[in-house]
């Protein structure tokens, strides 16, 4: 299995609202990672779990809250959004977090509106 | 700090026409390379990848780069462009002294002609 999985694929949600995507991954990569993606941007790095360990956090607001709870999975927790949070919310894996052949693989992405 | 510059934000080719995208890195070190296409609405895939040896790197769907050190450059090519290759583009740097993380350039965007 060579896919990183993510949920849902749409999300339409309101400033106070709470939800969750998620992303799962069975290749037995041991460093996962979230990216949003405004339209006609390149993927801009949010966290990185290294391990199930947070890594990296590019100074993301705390209104984004990321969580590992294994290995192969990966949540990115969502409250009080604002309308500029809207973009592709994209995740992926890679076999370790540094060294060689080590390619990121991505999911489809989690395309999320917020009102 | 690293950086990707793609020079291209959009090219047109015609249907079985040769394909060049641009890519220029800068980085202190040798650097692991990476090109992606992302279509529509979807999730990046990658095409290729340099990490050392060969210069010369294929990849999937007829793609191939080649990393020229002396130009900083890591050019994406093709020989015969079909429709579906219309899509978004992006060249990557990967950091290998720490942490491997990726800075993208900012895509260019593949726009195919009958």
């Amino acid at each position: 299995d060579t896919e990183v999985t993510q949920t849902p694929k749409h999300l339409v949600m309101g400033m106070t609202n709470k939800k969750s995507l998620k992303c799962e991954q069975h290749m037995g990569h041991r460093a996962m990672y979230w990216y949003k993606q405004k339209a006609k941007k390149p993927p801009e790095l949010m966290f990185v779990y290294s391990y199930e360990k947070l890594s990296i956090n590019e100074s993301v607001p705390s209104r984004f809250s990321p969580e590992c709870p294994n290995s192969s999975l990966l949540n990115l927790h969502l409250h009080a959004l604002q309308p500029e949070d809207s973009a592709l919310y994209l995740c992926a894996s890679s076999q370790h977090q540094q060294g060689d052949n080590n390619e990121q693989f991505f999911g489809p992405g989690t395309r999320l509106t917020v009102l | 700090a690293q950086s990707v510059t793609q020079p291209d934000i959009h090219i047109t080719v015609s249907e079985g026409a040769s394909l060049e995208l641009r890519c220029n890195y800068s980085y202190g070190a040798t650097p692991y390379l990476f090109w992606y296409v992302q279509s529509p609405g979807q999730g990046l895939q990658l095409l290729l990848k340099y990490f050392s040896g060969d210069t010369l790197v294929q990849g999937i769907k007829g793609f191939e780069a080649e990393f020229k050190r002396s130009q900083s450059s890591f050019n994406l090519r093709k020989p015969s462009v079909h429709w579906s290759d219309a899509a978004e583009y992006f060249c990557a740097v990967g950091d290998h002294s720490g942490y491997s993380t990726l800075t993208f350039g900012k895509g260019t965007m593949l726009l195919v002609s009958p």
